[in-house]
């Protein structure tokens, strides 16, 4: 069945410094979903990508969507302590209400 | 802002019994699913719900779980003979046209 792997299962940075997680799919997406989980809490959306290469930028963080939409990635610049959470990719296969097959994660931790 | 809310918060069960997790979804959405999250891991799609019908639904979802939209605002997951393995968050979630899925706060579901 189709799998969504992500790296790194951890990060670590020091408050200010960039963060990036990478998403992939073993099968081609119709989109991509991003999704923030804080600790102890549910996810909530943060963006839809749908186009092949689509980049879309909210504030410090910047979603990339692969050529071959296969793969994807959240960058966030200049981190701040607001940005602690785990961050999940997901993906659809079609493009109506279909299920999301959620990525395996990032959990990302802040140095103040 | 609308949400999706969630009861219980938490619910412990001895093993074989039967529980009920309850949902209510944001009033105009249409797609209703539940997924869940054992302790530390993704989020894993358990089933969809449209037009008061099953559309989609994972593996995971056997004969010992059903769903149901009991009137026009609640929907409830029903787990018949709860094993040690089912114990997890649930999460209901929503979504209208935009396609994004809003997620309720969850259900701690710990079976003993």
């Amino acid at each position: 069945g189709q799998q969504v792997m992500q790296i790194p299962q951890y990060q670590h940075v020091q408050e200010g410094e960039d963060f990036t997680t990478y998403c992939n799919s073993s099968t081609t997406l119709s989109n991509i979903q991003w999704y923030k989980q804080r600790p102890g809490g549910h996810p909530v959306f943060l963006i839809q990508l749908v186009k092949s290469g689509e980049v879309k930028k909210q504030k410090r963080l910047t979603f990339q969507f692969g050529e071959a939409k296969k793969n994807s990635s959240l960058h966030i610049t200049a981190t701040q302590t607001t940005d602690v959470g785990t961050y999940f990719c997901a993906g659809k296969l079609g493009f109506g209400n279909e299920k999301l097959t959620f990525g395996t994660g990032t959990r990302l931790t802040i140095i103040p | 802002e609308p949400e999706v809310t969630q009861t219980p918060s938490h619910q412990v069960t001895q093993m074989g019994q039967e529980v009920i997790l309850r949902c209510v979804p944001i009033s105009n959405h249409l797609y209703f699913y539940w997924y869940r999250q054992i302790l530390g891991q993704k989020v894993e799609f358990l089933v969809s719900f449209y037009n008061n019908e099953i559309s989609e639904k994972s593996e995971i979802f056997d004969d010992q779980f059903s769903v149901e939209r009991p009137d026009g605002s609640n929907f409830t997951l029903k787990i018949r003979s709860t094993k040690l393995e089912d114990s997890a968050m649930y999460f209901c979630a929503s979504s209208g046209r935009a396609y994004e899925q809003y997620f309720g706060p969850g259900t701690r579901l710990t079976v003993t």
